[in-house]
């Protein structure tokens, strides 16, 4: 079973400031998929990466694609108060079941 | 409005209970889902249908039991609760195709906490 390992755990800083979050695995991923968690909330898809190096933008985040599609990372420029929340990097299994398996999270607290 | 809806939002129960948790999606998906959410706030599957058939069944106690009436249709039934039951049940759907990557579109999550 791929094993997704996301860092930092907890990270919080103050608005304005600029954070990158960090997803890995040993194994190539298929494709990956970036959510984003709300308390009292289920994950909501932001973004959805499949080529090795891709660069997809989505307003003040930025998502990339390892080359090697071992790794991704996830750039907020400017955090605002509204991006608190729980970030998770998930990929598919191998199969046709459309499982999803997740990496344990960041937890972003962003300060006014 | 189109989403997965799931009921109740919380439940608080007494140990050896059993409890039922209902879910709704009316996107047209094909497959359904059940993740269990721990106090780390890690997400892990716990079973998935495919147009009312089981397709994935992790190792989860006996006690779980997923019902699907219809493809647009999954619940949760659990025995004899316990206190290690106590976390957040996210219900999911999304398409299944080959050669396709879809999103999961989430419910909001259903709190369970055993005492």
């Amino acid at each position: 079973t791929q094993l997704l390992e996301q860092s930092p755990q907890f990270l919080s800083i103050q608005e304005g400031e600029n954070l990158t979050v960090y997803c890995n695995s040993s194994s190539v991923f298929s494709s990956l998929q970036w959510y984003r968690q709300e308390p009292g909330e289920g994950p909501v898809l932001l973004v959805t990466v499949v080529t090795g190096g891709e660069v997809k933008k989505l307003k003040r985040l930025t998502f990339q694609f390892g080359d090697a599609r071992k790794d991704s990372s996830l750039h907020i420029t400017a955090a605002q108060t509204g991006d608190t929340g729980l970030y998770l990097c998930a990929s598919r299994s191998s199969g046709n079941t459309g499982k999803l398996i997740f990496g344990q999270g960041t937890t972003l607290q962003v300060k006014p | 409005d189109t989403a997965v809806s799931q009921t109740p939002k919380y439940l608080v129960t007494q140990m050896g209970n059993d409890k039922s948790i209902k879910c709704e999606q009316n996107l047209g998906h094909d497959t359904m889902y059940w993740y269990k959410q721990d106090s780390k706030k890690f997400l892990k599957i716990m079973f998935s249908y495919n147009n009312k058939e089981l397709i994935i069944n992790e190792t989860v106690p006996n006690r779980f039991s997923p019902k699907s009436p219809d493809k647009a249709h999954l619940n949760l039934h659990i025995n004899s609760l316990e206190l290690g039951d106590s976390a957040v049940y996210f219900c999911a759907s999304s398409q299944v195709g080959a050669g396709a990557i879809y999103g999961y579109t989430f419910g909001s999550g259903t709190r369970l906490t055993v005492v």
